[in-house]
């Protein structure tokens, strides 16, 4: 079956930065691309960018360009986010999920890595 | 960019009410609209695509529609169970994201 397993918790000072790891089983890893896509506490969802797993450069939202870096490993079958200058508004879960492009929609998503910025 | 305008941003119903959730884009989109059902502390829920089409394993009472550049999510019959947050979301040709504010749904 599919999954996308995300790592733990990370609890960051402001101005450090974060990666977190996105693990895919259950398909051909570099036949879909994945979504990152955050939540603030008690806020909506905000797309931050896309990483083909084939290769090539990833596509990041306006607002995080500069600050976001997406990475994959094939021979892991693991996308990445580091996130860096944090602040406290970076304080949100961070979800990965898989893009169906026969969907135009992501069909299955991570369980979500909290990370909390804090001095 | 693509702005998606979700209404109501929470609405409250009673069990076989009949729900209607729209979210109306800034511009033509086509039909690249999904829809997500979200309940606390877990990741999205895929129930609609292509603005109409029902995911495999949602209950047919999860419905979409597309009239110009106005989504609507429908729930024919109000479950327990549908007490959620439920979203919008755009998707353009470079794979790039658009989500409505979302709505939340209460059970009376």
């Amino acid at each position: 079956q599919v999954q996308l397993v995300q790592s733990g918790a990370e609890v960051k000072k402001p101005g450090t930065s974060v990666k977190v790891s996105c693990k895919a089983s259950g398909y051909t890893f570099t036949d879909y691309y994945i979504h990152w896509v955050r939540q603030a506490p008690g806020q909506g969802l905000e797309w931050m960018g896309i990483v083909n797993p084939s290769g090539g450069t990833p596509t990041y939202a306006q607002k995080f360009k500069g600050r976001v870096t997406l990475t994959r490993d094939t021979s892991t079958s693991t996308v990445y986010m580091e996130l860096s200058s944090l602040r406290s508004e970076d304080t949100a879960m961070y979800y990965c999920a898989r893009d169906d492009v026969g969907l135009l929609a992501s069909d299955y998503w991570g369980q979500g890595t909290l990370v909390t910025v804090s001095s | 960019d693509i702005q998606m305008t979700q209404s109501p941003s929470t609405l409250s119903a009673s069990v076989g009410d009949r729900v209607t959730i729209t979210c109306r884009a800034s511009q033509s989109i086509a039909s690249w609209v999904a829809w997500y059902q979200q309940k606390p502390g877990k990741a999205p829920n895929l129930l609609i695509y292509k603005a109409s089409s029902l995911e495999s394993g949602v209950p047919s009472r999860f419905s979409g529609s597309a009239s110009g550049t106005e989504f609507t999510l429908t729930i024919s019959s109000l479950q327990p169970d549908d007490s959620a947050t439920y979203y919008c979301q755009q998707y353009n040709s470079y794979r790039a994201l658009t989500f409505g504010g979302g709505t939340k749904v209460e059970i009376k």
